[in-house]
């Protein structure tokens, strides 16, 4: 059974820093691009970076680019999700995911995580 | 970036009824188009892939359509599962983006 389970929300102030985790089993995690997606609440998704199998190549939205970085241990099955110079419209429930292959070309999402929550505020 | 718009925003059926939500892009995405399904507070669950491919376990009431820039998703004979709200996404290009959903509720 494939399964995502993130870790690593929680509550942190304007300008702060959080580092997201999401451990994955089930499949054989370093063949697959991972993916971050976010939900605002009560708003809809938004996809927010993604990390090829190698770790050589990623890729972010806009608003994050030079505040996050995503990274990988394909030895620990392990995604992270570093964020820096929170804001507060970066409040929002982090998923994991994984796509259907590993290369740059791959953008098919396949399985989510339940997310994590992040909440900047003073 | 690839702008996607769903209509319609909020949908009321009843049990039993065929729904039909639309989905376009602001450019071409060829049949690079998920279809989501999400429950409150849970995770999005994939119903669609290539514009038209049921994934494993859908129930076949589901079904899309569509190529380039219009897309559909059709429900067949509403059941009281399947009210929650559904998202498009592009998956052609980065950025990845989704629609801003549709919210099916029980008339």
């Amino acid at each position: 059974e494939v399964q995502l389970v993130e870790s690593g929300g929680g509550l942190v102030q304007p300008g702060g820093s959080l580092r997201l985790s999401c451990v994955v089993s089930g499949f054989t995690f370093n063949n697959y691009v991972m993916l971050w997606v976010r939900q605002a609440p009560g708003k809809g998704l938004e996809w927010v970076s993604s990390i090829i199998a190698s770790g050589e190549t990623t890729y972010y939205t806009d608003s994050v680019k030079g505040r996050f970085t995503v990274s990988r241990d394909n030895s620990k099955n392990t995604l992270y999700l570093q964020m820096d110079s929170l804001r507060v419209e970066d409040t929002a429930q982090y998923y994991c995911a994984n796509s259907d292959c590993g290369d740059w070309y791959c953008r098919r999402i396949v399985h989510w995580g339940q997310g994590t929550l992040v909440t900047v505020s003073s | 970036d690839i702008q996607m718009t769903q209509s319609p925003s909020t949908l009321s059926a009843s049990v039993g009824d065929r729904v039909t939500i639309t989905c376009r892009a602001s450019q071409g995405v060829d049949k690079w188009l998920a279809w989501y399904q999400q429950k409150p507070l849970k995770a999005p669950k994939v119903l669609i892939s290539e514009a038209s491919n049921l994934e494993n376990g859908v129930p076949s009431r589901f079904s899309g359509g569509g190529s380039g820039t219009e897309f559909t998703l059709t429900i067949n004979s509403l059941q009281p599962d399947d009210f929650a709200t559904y998202y498009c996404q592009q998956y052609d290009t980065y950025p990845l983006t989704f629609g801003q959903g549709t919210r099916l509720e029980i008339k």
